[in-house]
């Protein structure tokens, strides 16, 4: 099964930036949704945003919260999903999980049903 | 706050069976296909059910989804140890253009 390898969290000032990275040893990513998905410490689940395949436009969607702040790209040649994240403010804090989504494909059925795989996480701390 | 509504708690013996619930509106889990998360204490979620009621291979049967209306639930069957967890639901919400998240219910075996 595919394992999902994020890095690029740490320590960051109010007002930085911080890129995040996601890697899939072994595997190609190129045809795939991703996702990016954060946890504050001691909280819940909060979907930041999503790129979809190149191949359906690469396009974007983002949680209102980080809209105009962070971007979600992909490098296929690289296999590796980004989250550029601009004007960091202390309620980024959190650990972000980029995910592989996944879609049903069958004779009769074809639809997409969101975050499927999930790598361990990297923690980015905004603190002065 | 968390868009879909989940109890902060649940709790049963071993053996038991125990249901989480997941309550949300018309633009979510009432349009829209819903999942649940397992994350065991210190790890990333897990895929646990997809699409209202479909398991991911591997995942033990004792879990089932179900979903009327705008309120989704978590079936855990013959409740075991391991399956101390916090639990969340997700879903596809149309108004906000993006995944929405319950808060989590942590369970808890007794």
């Amino acid at each position: 099964e595919v394992q999902l390898v994020e890095s690029g969290g740490g320590l960051v000032k109010p007002g930085g930036s911080l890129r995040l990275s996601c890697a899939a040893p072994g595997f190609t990513l190129s045809n795939d949704w991703m996702s990016w998905v954060r946890q504050a410490p001691g909280k819940g689940l909060e979907w930041v945003g999503r790129i979809k395949s190149k191949t359906d436009g690469a396009t974007t969607d983002y949680a209102a919260p980080v809209k105009g702040r962070f971007t979600i790209s992909r490098d296929d040649s690289k296999n590796t999903l980004y989250l550029q994240m601009n004007s960091l403010k202390t309620e980024d804090t959190a650990v972000y999980y980029c995910t592989k989504d996944g879609f049903v494909s069958s004779l009769f059925d074809y639809y997409y049903y969101g975050m499927d795989v999930w790598g361990q996480g990297t923690t980015v701390t905004v603190s002065s | 706050q968390p868009v879909l509504t989940q109890p902060p708690s649940a709790s049963g013996t071993p053996g038991q069976r125990v249901t989480i619930s997941c309550s949300g509106s018309s633009s979510n889990v009432g349009g829209n296909l819903v999942n649940w998360y397992q994350q065991l204490p210190g790890t990333a979620p897990k895929l646990l059910i997809y699409s209202n009621n479909q398991r991911p291979s591997g995942v033990p049967d004792r879990f089932s989804g179900s979903k009327s209306g705008t309120t989704a639930s978590l079936a855990i069957s013959g409740l075991q140890s391991e399956d101390e967890a916090d639990y969340f639901c997700a879903a596809w919400d149309d108004s906000l253009n993006g995944w929405v998240f319950g808060g989590g219910t942590k369970l808890t075996v007794l």
